[in-house]
């Protein structure tokens, strides 16, 4: 099992420009999650899903927006990106809520 | 609104000394805690959980304790060792999605 991946790893994005970033797991999971990580602010939940089709706001939605249209994958979107948005985003999945998260690698964003 | 502090944010301490990382959260209402160990650049690897209704969970060297009453969680590590080098963090859940996070301990182990 890959457990939880996450695509890309690093990514560098001018003020404005969009991109989806995309979480995969092979456990079978119900439950996915979307945070980002701040120096000194912790992780932060931005979106979440409990199931296909399913998808619901965290702690700091606004400016993004989530879809899972396969159980497996978890895409989360930045329309136009903003400086404010440069952080370490992690995927995470679960069987049971909010039991034994299991963490992606991580996707490093930069935004100028 | 649910707060989770970790108390040092950095502790250093030689290697085969036994540890104690503190973990205090505000609201007592919990469903579990957990700790989570995060190597630099990488992802967070989930060590303990421990459900409201229990007092501590254990795995190796590893001891999580709880106490729901007073706000308080901690992770003890016996003999430790180089490889414990990492960021501990822990984290607290109401029973739904959402789970809160401290801001973690930097733990270097000094060989």
């Amino acid at each position: 099992n890959a457990g939880v991946t996450q695509t890309p790893k690093f990514r560098v994005l001018k003020t404005g420009q969009s991109m989806t970033l995309l979480c995969a797991q092979d456990m079978n999971h119900e439950y996915m999650y979307w945070y980002r990580q701040d120096p000194g602010m912790g992780l932060r939940l931005i979106h979440y899903s409990v199931g296909e089709g399913t998808t619901a706001k965290g702690e700091v939605p606004d400016g993004y927006n989530v879809s899972r249209l396969k159980k497996q994958n978890f895409l989360l979107g930045l329309e136009s990106a903003a400086p404010s948005q440069t952080s370490v985003y992690f995927c995470a999945s679960s069987q049971l809520n909010p039991e034994g998260q299991y963490f992606g690698p991580g996707t490093r964003l930069t935004v100028t | 609104k649910q707060e989770v502090t970790q108390i040092p944010a950095a502790l250093s301490v030689p290697e085969g000394e036994n540890l104690v990382l503190n973990c205090s959260f505000t609201d007592s209402a919990i469903y579990n805690l957990q700790w989570f160990r995060q190597d630099p650049g990488k992802g967070l690897t989930s060590l303990l959980l421990i459900q409201s209704s229990q007092r501590e969970q254990t795995s190796g060297r590893l001891n999580a304790s709880l106490d729901k009453s007073s706000g308080r969680s901690t992770l003890y590590i016996a003999a430790s060792q180089p490889g414990d080098s990492a960021t501990y963090l822990c984290a607290v859940s109401p029973g739904n999605e959402k789970l809160t996070f401290g801001t973690g301990t930097r733990l270097t182990i000094i060989p």
